[in-house]
């Protein structure tokens, strides 16, 4: 089955405590990104790849890490987390030519709880 | 730079009700438009894009590109289209997806 997974799906951590969330897709897709949601502010951008070691600031990068080693795979990291990075966050995989380029296919998404 | 506006978080009709979720959008270039929605306690999923021209679940949207929106709509509502949906756009060649904030529809009975 195609999908996008995420891991974990709920973490509650402390202030400063280095955490990685991690995200896979098997469609073999090129694109990937990082959104958190909040509410009254929708969906925002943190950082996407186009490929493999090719990253990008979205909108909101700062206090966030990526790395893109292997197609598959777009971990998120925080290096330390902070109250204000609590959020849903959902990772998305995308391809980037053809008719369905641009359709984005969405994890489960992550609740992050920083006290 | 992109930008997309849903003017209203929320939105509630009754059931058998026309319903139209607004989008307008501000881009320089030829945009590429689509509406996700979020079923609660699912993940996001897409339900249409411009180009395809498609009706999904009785859901149309047309591009006006005179008033740059991409309104959704569907002539009769129905409580299982209660969700949280949100526009979209991507600039024609890049990947860079921007989502509006969101309407919140709730189809009462």
């Amino acid at each position: 089955e195609a999908q996008v997974t995420q891991n974990p799906r709920y973490l509650i951590t402390v202030t400063g405590k280095k955490l990685t969330v991690t995200c896979s897709q098997n469609m073999n897709h090129e694109y990937m990104s990082w959104y958190r949601q909040d509410p009254g502010l929708g969906l925002r951008q943190i950082y996407y790849s186009m490929n493999v070691e090719v990253t990008d600031k979205g909108d909101v990068p700062e206090g966030y890490k990526v790395s893109r080693k292997e197609k598959r795979n777009f971990p998120l990291i925080l290096e330390s987390p902070s109250p204000n990075q609590t959020s849903l966050y959902f990772c998305a995989s995308s391809l980037l030519s053809g008719s369905k380029r641009g359709e984005q296919y969405f994890g489960p998404g992550t609740r992050l709880t920083v006290t | 730079a992109q930008r997309v506006t849903q003017p209203e978080k929320l939105l509630s009709v009754f059931k058998g009700a026309p319903v139209e979720l607004k989008c307008n959008y501000s881009y320089s270039g030829s945009p590429e438009l689509f509406w996700y929605v979020q079923y609660s306690r699912q993940r996001l999923q897409l339900l249409l894009r411009h180009i395809s021209r498609e009706s999904i679940k009785g859901f149309t949207a047309d591009l006006n590109k005179g008033e740059t929106s991409f309104h959704l709509k569907k002539p009769f509502a129905q409580e299982e289209d209660s969700a949280m949906y949100y526009c979209a756009l991507s600039g024609q060649g890049a990947q860079k997806l921007v989502f509006g904030q969101g309407t919140r529809l709730t189809i009462n009975p």
